[in-house]
């Protein structure tokens, strides 16, 4: 079983504030980095896919950078709006594959 | 519209019996999954489909029957109903497995009594 980690759990931020959170994953035998969207009685939505090392995405405020030699990824949004409050999932495949691990995900609340 | 339909939504079965969660796309991707959704866990892989007639174990396979005679199709089987596999089960597809993203259907609720 591989291990994905994601911190924080949760996070509470203010509407405008810039803020960032963490996926851990293996750092051998690397293939693919996900992340996805997840609001609340919806189903999750994909933001990236990162393959390479020193890989960054951008969509909108949303951002994303893959280190795959020390095994993390950060996702940043910037100038945080209501309608970000989801859950944050990366989720990581290695070579060799039984498809996405994914993590617990990061809760992300902004406060008006 | 095309997408990804699962069905039925919500399901409330017994301990024991049979039940079968649909999954249909109409974008004719080859990767269909599925996987469930616990507190405290997470998304877990149950059974993964790189085509049709081509089916794989994920991380939780135990109690669960896939098959996929078409490509359009990735039905989930649980042969004897538990109350452990009481959950939300999302099914999912991707064009080319995982250098593409997934796209998630809405979900079944399903509750073992």
């Amino acid at each position: 079983i591989l291990n994905v980690e994601q911190s924080p759990q949760s996070l509470h931020v203010q509407e405008g504030d810039s803020t960032n959170f963490t996926c851990s994953f293996p750092s051998s035998n690397f293939y693919a980095l996900h992340w996805y969207r997840w609001e609340t009685a919806k189903s999750p939505e994909a933001l990236f896919v990162m393959t390479l090392n020193g890989d960054e995405k951008k969509k909108g405020r949303i951002s994303a950078t893959l280190n795959t030699k020390e095994g993390y990824s950060y996702l940043y949004i910037k100038g945080s709006q209501p309608e970000d409050s989801a859950t944050y999932l990366c989720a990581f495949q290695g070579g060799g594959a039984d498809g996405l691990t994914f993590g617990k995900g990061t809760h992300l609340i902004i406060q008006p | 519209d095309a997408g990804i339909t699962q069905s039925p939504r919500y399901k409330i079965t017994e301990t024991g019996r049979q039940v079968t969660l649909m999954c249909h796309q109409t974008w004719s991707h080859s990767y269909m999954f599925w996987y469930r959704q616990d507190l405290g866990h997470g998304l877990r892989l149950i059974y993964y489909s790189a085509a049709a007639d081509i089916t794989d174990k994920g991380e939780v396979p135990d109690g669960y029957v896939v098959s996929r005679s078409k490509t359009e199709n990735f039905p989930l089987t649980l042969e004897s109903a538990t109350r452990s596999q009481t959950s939300v089960y999302f099914c999912a597809s991707s064009a080319q497995g995982v250098n593409s993203p997934l796209h998630f259907g809405n979900g079944t609720r399903l509750t073992v009594t």
